[in-house]
């Protein structure tokens, strides 16, 4: 079956500092793949996607290529603020199984450090 | 602005007791879910529903129940059977179905439940 692999955090960063986060994944058919963020207390919200091999999708500064030949995604920043402070998970969504439902990593906690 | 209200935001309960969790969107989506968020953890799928009056069982159904009368709302019941209650609960819903493509999920700020 699908699945997804995360670092497991927590990372703990200096403000303005490079961010990677790896996620790697298997799947049966040919996935769209996505970050989701997760601030404290709160629920989860679509940071990034990229739908096809090459992609890369980005927002507020965060980066991340879908990799077909190694089955990666991994989420890059080039410099954290505080306020980024928080889970960051990763999931795919393959069309090929019932219901097109999404697969999560276990996530990871980012704390950026003033 | 159009999207996920979850109700109650805390809630307390006794071992024994029945709780139903709260879950209205007005994003006009076909599809709503179900997830289960224990701390440092992923979430885990407990029921979906991809169309009004039908709902299907995630990976850990059990002591869980369900129902989609409208197409607004999609409330949990966490019975007694229920081992292990004690979570944080988020209902999702999304506009995708299988086979058209990338599945985006809208969240909506989730419900914490506490066994006393």
């Amino acid at each position: 079956g699908d699945s997804v692999t995360q670092m497991e955090g927590p990372v703990t960063l200096s403000e303005e500092a490079f961010l990677t986060i790896n996620c790697t994944y298997t799947a049966t058919g040919y996935p769209s793949l996505f970050w989701y963020v997760q601030y404290p207390g709160e629920g989860l919200q679509l940071l990034l996607k990229a739908t096809k091999a090459d992609d890369k999708g980005s927002n507020k500064g965060f980066e991340a290529t879908y990799r077909k030949e190694t089955t990666s995604f991994h989420l890059e920043k080039g410099s954290v603020q505080v306020s980024d402070s928080a889970v960051y998970f990763c999931a795919l969504s393959d069309r090929n199984n019932a219901g097109n439902m999404l697969t999560f990593g276990g996530g990871t906690r980012l704390m950026v450090k003033p | 602005d159009g999207g996920i209200t979850q109700s109650p935001k805390y809630l307390f309960r006794k071992e024994g007791q029945n709780v139903t969790l709260s879950c209205e969107q007005n994003l006009n989506h076909d599809a709503m879910y179900w997830y289960r968020q224990d701390p440092g953890q992923g979430l885990r799928l407990i029921y979906y529903s991809q169309i009004v009056n039908d709902f299907q069982k995630g990976d850990i159904a059990e002591g869980y129940s369900v129902s989609r009368e409208k197409k607004e709302s999609f409330p949990l019941t966490v019975t007694s059977a229920q081992k292990n209650p004690t979570a944080f609960y988020l209902c999702a819903s999304s506009s995708q179905h299988r086979g058209s493509g990338a599945n985006v999920l809208t969240f909506g700020a989730g419900s914490r439940l506490t066994v006393l």
